[in-house]
């Protein structure tokens, strides 16, 4: 059963970039790896989506080893309103959230 | 077009009662999710149905239920509730199976049980 781990918190500021790594150590060979971001009181909002290397988007932008036994979502520029809770998915016999990561950007 | 619509927002209930939370999917989409949010346990996979049946289901003791009706509205009901169900319900909907990409969640309802 694959399990997601990711950091609990980070903080970071205004303009920086910012990298919020999940392990998926065990990984299925058909599992994608999705990237949900959530404001309080909301349901999550998908961000990015990828399987291996790198998948950029509007947002975001998702490196994945060739082992994909992790992957990182990069977040560029960041502002205020990126402060949020940022989930690792992926998709097993059941859908797995990781606990998430509460991102707090600091003026 | 519209998005997951969650009905009711907000429900206050008594311990040992029942309730019934409904979610609307967007147009076209068959596969309806269900998830609980509390802070101390994160987002927790409840139940997933497609097509009228049940396709997967989460660690949850049997007093969770859903049901998707043939319009791919889902209801779930939660009987004899207890303080710990106190949580956010969150459901998401997207057109098939394994399309994660594709989930959209609903704003949730909030159920504080008393």
């Amino acid at each position: 059963l694959a399990k997601t781990t990711q950091p609990i918190s980070m903080d970071s500021y205004e303009g920086q970039e910012v990298n919020i790594t999940c392990s998926h150590n065990n990984i299925a060979t058909n599992d994608y790896i999705t990237w949900y971001q959530q404001f309080p009181s909301q349901g999550p909002r998908f961000i990015i989506q990828g399987y291996k290397t790198k998948v950029t988007n509007e947002v975001a932008s998702l490196f994945i080893p060739a082992d994909r036994k992790s992957s990182t979502l990069s977040l560029p520029r960041v502002s205020l309103s990126d402060t949020a809770v940022y989930y690792c998915l992926l998709r097993d016999d059941k859908i797995i959230f990781g606990k998430g990561t509460r991102l707090h950007i600091l003026p | 077009k519209a998005g997951v619509t969650q009905t009711p927002r907000y429900l206050i209930k008594t311990r040992g009662q029942q309730v019934t939370l409904s979610c609307s999917p967007i147009s076209g989409h068959r596969s309806v999710s269900w998830y609980q949010q509390t802070p101390g346990q994160g987002l927790q996979f409840l139940f997933e149905y497609f097509s009228e049946t049940q396709r997967n289901k989460g660690n949850f003791p049997g007093r969770f239920s859903g049901r998707q009706f043939s319009n791919s509205r889902s209801e779930m009901n939660v009987s004899t509730l207890e303080l710990g169900d106190s949580a956010l319900y969150l459901c998401a909907s997207s057109l098939a199976l394994d399309r994660i990409g594709d989930y959209t969640f609903g704003s949730g309802t909030r159920l504080t049980v008393v």
